[in-house]
């Protein structure tokens, strides 16, 4: 079936340092791809999407590429903030079984 | 302003008792989801409703029970036949299936 696989946490990094968290799935047919972030005690809020290959979606300074050879949706980053920690989770839709399919959430911990 | 709401923000069940989260939204969203988050964990769909008056089933179904009589309402109730509740709860509604979905601020179920 489908599935998303994120690098484990923590990432731990300075303030402006540069940041990538790796995600790579496994899907049949054409998915979207999913950002989400979800500070301490909160729900998850969308930081990017998209939605065929070769799409960037970006917000924020984040920023992530569907790259349907490698099968990858890298979050990176170019200069990370202390408000950056937060848990990220991959995701993608789920076209035969109308359901999104998350990874298991990279934790990033930025210290000043 | 438009959103989605859950309530209560903590809520503790003793055994053998029935609790009911609620989850509301003014996004106008056909479809609603109920996710269980546990610690250091991605997230688990526990039901979903793509229109009112019909859910189906998610991953972990066992021991929850849900309703869609309005659009705007997705309550969940966690039964006493859920052996091991505690977790955190995330309501979240989608205009349609695979567009972003919205997630609520979620609930806390604590076992007294």
């Amino acid at each position: 079936g489908n599935s998303v696989t994120q690098m484990e946490g923590p990432v731990t990094l300075s303030e402006e340092a540069f940041l990538t968290i790796n995600c790579t799935y496994t899907a049949t047919g054409y998915p979207s791809l999913f950002w989400y972030v979800q500070y301490p005690g909160e729900g998850l809020q969308l930081l990017l999407k998209a939605t065929k290959a070769d799409d960037k979606g970006s917000n924020k300074g984040f920023e992530a590429t569907y790259r349907k050879e490698t099968t990858s949706f890298h979050l990176e980053k170019g200069s990370v903030q202390v408000s950056d920690s937060a848990v990220y989770f991959c995701a993608l839709s789920d076209r035969n079984t109308d359901k999104l399919i998350f990874g298991t959430g990279t934790r990033l911990q930025v210290f000043p | 302003d438009g959103g989605i709401t859950q309530s209560p923000k903590y809520l503790f069940r003793k055994e053998g008792q029935n609790v009911t989260l609620s989850c509301e939204q003014n996004l106008n969203h056909d479809a609603m989801y109920w996710y269980r988050q546990d610690p250091g964990q991605g997230l688990r769909l526990i039901y979903y409703s793509q229109i009112v008056n019909d859910f189906q089933k998610g991953d972990i179904a066992e021991g929850y029970s849900v309703s869609r009589e309005k659009k705007e309402s997705f309550p969940l109730t966690v039964t006493s036949a859920q052996k091991n509740p505690t977790a955190f709860y995330l309501c979240a509604s989608s205009r349609d299936f695979p567009e972003t979905q919205y997630f609520g601020p979620g609930t806390r179920l604590l076992v007294l």
